[in-house]
């Protein structure tokens, strides 16, 4: 079965500072997709991107970049120059196919704190 | 263009009571997904529907049950709640080819006493 960790609970950084969030992920597939989401306090999940096992190749958007390594099955997440609006519960995800039907698998989240 | 929209926004139900909770899927998604999220937790998978019909589910029991209407928009109807129902139950829609990203919606907080 799938299943995505996410090792840190919580983070608390001062604005400003760069923050990277783990997560390390385990799949018996050999295509899959990755994502993260984010998780402001009203609740609604945000999609922030999506990555499949076939493209190894780093992404930045603004300041956000992501990391995905498959020999160590990990795509983390590093926000530069963090603001206090980052605040928010980060999750990733993974995704899962039965029977042409894709569900997602997420980590425990992470809570990023950032302090002014 | 509406994003995926949820209702109620919050519940409160005792144990034993049914609820039914609705979604309407973002414009031209024809699939829609439930999952629940307990405080502190990642969100779980319930079910998913598509063509009006469940086309897979998650590992929770039947008293959680779901309805996909012609215009894409679903239900979830949960029977005789349990305090361990008590959670944030999100909406997510998506188009059905393979690996479409699902949005979700700003979901519904249901607390049973």
């Amino acid at each position: 079965a799938q299943k995505v960790t996410q090792a840190q609970t919580e983070i608390s950084v001062v604005e400003k500072e760069d923050v990277t969030l783990d997560c390390v992920y385990e799949t018996r597939d050999t295509t899959y997709y990755l994502f993260w989401y984010k998780q402001p306090p009203s609740g609604e999940l945000v999609f922030l991107i999506r990555r499949n096992s076939f493209d190894e190749q780093n992404e930045i958007s603004g300041r956000y970049s992501w990391n995905f390594q498959k020999s160590t099955s990990s795509f983390n997440f590093t926000i530069t120059a963090s603001q206090v609006v980052d605040s928010a519960v980060y999750f990733c995800a993974l995704s899962e196919f039965i029977q042409g039907a894709q569900k997602l698998v997420f980590g425990q989240g992470t809570r990023l704190t950032i302090n002014p | 263009d509406a994003g995926v929209t949820q209702s109620p926004t919050h519940l409160i139900k005792t144990r034993g009571q049914q609820v039914t909770l609705r979604c309407s899927p973002k414009s031209g998604h024809d699939t829609v997904s439930w999952y629940q999220q307990a405080l502190g937790q990642g969100p779980q998978f319930i079910f998913q529907y598509y063509e009006e019909e469940e086309r897979q589910r998650g590992n929770f029991p039947d008293r959680f049950s779901g309805h996909q209407f012609p215009n894409y928009s679903s239900e979830l109807n949960v029977n005789a709640l349990l305090l361990g129902d008590s959670a944030l139950y999100l909406c997510a829609s998506s188009q059905i080819a393979v690996a479409e990203t699902q949005y979700f919606g700003p979901g519904t907080r249901l607390l049973v006493l």
